[in-house]
C-alpha cells in the first residue's frame, strides 16, 4: 500500500527561526517519486522539488533544503531563517513509476510570525 | 495564459442546480487529474484522465461527472449536490508517459453548496 505520513498538523515559528517539515512515506515499490508542494492561502498549490527513489542526495535551493532518507522511509524539508512568505501549508506526495495516482500526506501548516 | 487555469474561481450554487468546472493547461501535458479539498481532510483524488480516457475513478458520487474533450481540457460537471459537497476543487496536469514527472494544480474552484 502507499502511504504518506505528514504526523505535524500545524507549526508556529517566529521570523528567521529554521524549521523541519517531517514526511514519511509507505511504498512496496522500488522506484517511485516523491514530492514537496507548497499551498499558500491563495489555493494554488506550487510544485517545489520532485526526488526519485535511487538519489538519495539532498538538495539546496536557497533557503530550502531537503533529505532523503530511504533507510527510514523519510522525505524531510527543512526551511533556513523563515519568512512570513513561508506561512503555507506544505504537503509531501508519493507517485509510484507506473501509476498516475499521486498520493498525499495530509499537510503541514507553518505559521511564521514577525 | 501560463500554466493551468480553472473558472470560476468562485461558485455558489444550490442543491438542486446544474453547473460546470472549467480546467484549461497550457503545458502540452496529456494526463489531467481532479482533486477534492476539504476542510480539514487530505486530498481527495476524484478522476484521472490519460490521453483522454478516464483512467481513474475513485468511487465518486454519480452527481459529479467529468469530461475530457482533449488534452487540454478538462471539465467537471455538478448536479444536485449536497451541502458536504462544498469544498476547493482543484485541476491538475501532468506529462503521463514521462514517470516521476510533477502534477501542476490550478488556483481551484471554491465551491459551496447552499
Amino acid at each position: 500500500a502507499q502511504k504518506v505520513t505528514q504526523a505535524q498538523t500545524e507549526i508556529s515559528v517566529v521570523e528567521k527561526e529554521d524549521v523541519t517539515l517531517d514526511c514519511v512515506y509507505e511504498t512496496r515499490d522500488t522506484t517511485y517519486y516523491l514530492f514537496w508542494y507548497k499551498q499558500p492561502p491563495s489555493g494554488e498549490l506550487v510544485f517545489l522539488i520532485r526526488r526519485n527513489s535511487f538519489d538519495e542526495q539532498n538538495e539546496i535551493s536557497g533557503r530550502y533544503s531537503w533529505n532523503f532518507q530511504k533507510s527510514t522511509s523519510s522525505f524531510n524539508f527543512t526551511i533556513t531563517a523563515s519568512q512570513v512568505v513561508d506561512s503555507a501549508v506544505y504537503f509531501c506526495a508519493l507517485r509510484s513509476w507506473n501509476f498516475n495516482k499521486f498520493y498525499f500526506g495530509s499537510g503541514t501548516k507553518l505559521n511564521v510570525k514577525p | 495564459e501560463t500554466g493551468v487555469t480553472q473558472t470560476p474561481r468562485h461558485l455558489v450554487m444550490g442543491m438542486t442546480n446544474k453547473k460546470s468546472l472549467k480546467c484549461e493547461q497550457h503545458l502540452g501535458h496529456n494526463a489531467m487529474y481532479w482533486y477534492k479539498q476539504s476542510a480539514k481532510k487530505p486530498l481527495e483524488l476524484m478522476f484521472v484522465y490519460s490521453l483522454e480516457e478516464r483512467v481513474e475513478n475513485n468511487s465518486v458520487p454519480s452527481r459529479f461527472s467529468p469530461e475530457c474533450p482533449n488534452s487540454s481540457h478538462l471539465f467537471l460537471h455538478l448536479h444536485t449536490l449536497q451541502p458536504e459537497d462544498s469544498a476547493l476543487y482543484l485541476c491538475a496536469s501532468s506529462q503521463d508517459g514521462q514517470v516521476g514527472y510533477e502534477q501542476y494544480f490550478g488556483p481551484g474552484t471554491r465551491l459551496t453548496v447552499t
